[in-house]
């Protein structure tokens, strides 16, 4: 079991420009979450999926999209890349919503 | 206000001994309560729950006063290998996902 894995890693952009976190859980958990976290600041949530099929905001979704691919993968979208969301990226799902979380390594990103 | 405040620390304590971290909680609604731990430039692994009658394992206690809206963790005999940050999290009634405090870091010394 790889649990929860995440893709890149690292990545730097520059204003403007567009990319995609992956996200993909293989411990058939129904809820998936992304989270930001920042100095000083905790986790905050960008998106969720309850389940496969729907999608709802979190207290930051403002630039992000998402998307439930299926029941193992939630991707995230930055459309137009912001220096404000340079932040490390957090993925993670759980068997149920508001059960415990487990999460991926997680995505440093810089934007320029 | 903050769903969820705890004490940023740091805590730094020489091995051996005994240290406890405080988490309040705005919400009187909460339900469920978690301590998680969160290695530097890691993610967060869930570290204990916290149950209402309080809980144990091993040398990490988590205690829930819910008239005062507080959680605690109690760490014994503290190791190096318990350097981290140490983050408190809560789900309130009908919420779709945790809160999560910011975190306290604990530095244990030889």
């Amino acid at each position: 079991n790889a649990g929860v894995t995440q893709t890149p890693k690292f990545q730097v952009l520059k204003t403007g420009q567009s990319m995609t976190l992956q996200c993909a859980q293989d411990m058939n958990h129904n809820s998936m979450y992304w989270y930001r976290q920042d100095p000083g600041m905790g986790l905050r949530l960008i998106y969720y999926s309850a389940s496969e099929g729907t999608t709802d905001k979190g207290e930051v979704p403002n630039g992000y999209n998402v998307s439930r691919l299926n029941k193992r993968e939630f991707s995230l979208r930055l459309e137009s890349a912001a220096p404000s969301q340079t932040s490390v990226y957090f993925c993670a799902s759980s068997e149920w919503q508001g059960s415990m979380e487990y999460f991926g390594p997680g995505t440093r990103l810089t934007v320029l | 206000r903050k769903e969820v405040e705890q004490d940023p620390g740091p805590f730094n304590v020489p091995e051996g001994a005994t240290v406890a971290f405080n988490c309040t909680y705005s919400n009187s609604a909460s339900q469920s309560f978690f301590w998680y731990r969160q290695d530097c430039r890691k993610e967060p692994k869930l570290l204990m729950s916290v149950y209402s009658s309080g809980n144990e394992d091993g040398r990490f206690t988590a205690q829930l006063n819910r008239a005062s809206q507080y959680i605690s963790l109690l760490i014994r005999d503290s190791k190096l290998s318990d350097s981290a940050t140490y983050l408190c999290v809560v789900r309130q009634t009908g919420a779709n996902n945790l809160f999560f405090g910011t975190g306290t870091r604990l530095t244990v010394i030889p």
